[in-house]
C-alpha cells in the first residue's frame, strides 16, 4: 500500500472550511484514498473516499488532483466538534482490505 | 443496530493475567479487525478474520490470539499480559456496503492497563 504524508498539525476557525493536504506520490493505479477521523478516545470513523474522480458526501469533500499523488480533504463549515486527527490512507479496495494507520493530522477548530 | 460493541470498557490487568475482550457486531459483516493504540500513536492492526473460522496475523500479533467461531464475535485473547501491552484496542468489522463499498465501523474501544 502506498505511504502518505500529511502535517501533523492545524488549526481552523470555526465556521470556516477546513482543507487537509496529504501526499501519496507513490500511489498505483488501483489504490483508493480513504479518509477516517478519531475524535478524542472514540474509534476512527469512516469520512469519504475515492479513486480519481472528487467526491462529496453529507460530512466533507475530497478533491484528488489529476496525477492522484495528492489529495485534500475539505469539511466546508469547521465546527468545534470537528476537532480530531484525520487520517489519510491509501488501499486496495477489496473486500477486508486492512487499514494502516499513520500520524495523521490533529486538527483543531477553534472558536 | 449497535454496530460493534465491545467489553470490558475499561480493565486493569497484573503482570502474567490473562483477559479475554470481546467484541460483537449485528451487521453481518464478514470481516473483523483488532487494533491497537499506544498514547499518541495511529492504529495498530493486530488479527483480522476474512469470516468464520479464518483468521490472519497482522502488524503486531505477538501476546494475542483470537477465535471466530460466529459472524458475530470476534473475541482477542491476552494470555500473559505484560506491561507493554498496556494500550486501547479497538476492535472494527467491514462488509460490503450500500454503494459498493467496505469502509469499517470501529467500536469504542477497551482501555486496558498492566501492571
Amino acid at each position: 500500500d502506498a505511504k502518505t504524508t500529511q502535517p501533523p498539525s492545524m488549526d481552523c476557525a470555526e465556521g470556516r472550511a477546513a482543507n487537509l493536504p496529504c501526499n501519496h506520490s507513490t500511489i498505483s493505479g488501483n489504490e483508493y484514498v480513504y479518509w477516517y477521523r478519531q475524535i478524542h478516545s472514540q474509534g476512527p470513523q469512516y469520512i469519504i473516499h475515492g479513486l480519481k474522480n472528487n467526491e462529496t458526501n453529507e460530512m466533507a469533500s475530497l478533491i484528488i488532483t489529476e496525477d492522484r499523488k495528492s489529495s485534500t480533504l475539505i469539511l466546508p463549515h469547521a465546527t468545534l466538534r470537528d476537532t480530531a486527527v484525520y487520517y489519510c490512507i491509501v488501499i486496495i479496495e477489496t473486500s477486508g482490505s486492512r487499514l494502516t494507520f499513520g500520524e495523521g493530522t490533529q486538527l483543531t477548530v477553534n472558536p | 443496530n449497535a454496530g460493534v460493541t465491545q467489553t470490558p470498557k475499561f480493565r486493569i490487568l497484573k503482570i502474567g493475567q490473562s483477559m479475554t475482550l470481546q467484541c460483537t457486531q449485528d451487521m453481518n459483516h464478514n470481516y473483523m479487525y483488532w487494533y491497537r493504540q499506544d498514547p499518541g500513536m495511529g492504529l495498530k492492526l493486530i488479527y483480522y478474520s476474512v469470516g468464520a473460522g479464518i483468521t490472519d496475523k497482522g502488524e503486531v500479533p505477538n501476546g494475542y490470539n483470537v477465535s471466530r467461531s460466529t459472524t458475530e464475535d470476534f473475541p482477542l485473547r491476552l494470555e500473559l499480559a505484560a506491561p507493554s501491552q498496556t494500550s486501547v484496542y479497538f476492535c472494527a468489522s467491514s462488509g460490503l456496503g450500500a454503494g459498493g463499498t467496505y469502509e469499517q465501523y470501529f467500536g469504542p474501544g477497551t482501555r486496558l492497563t498492566v501492571t
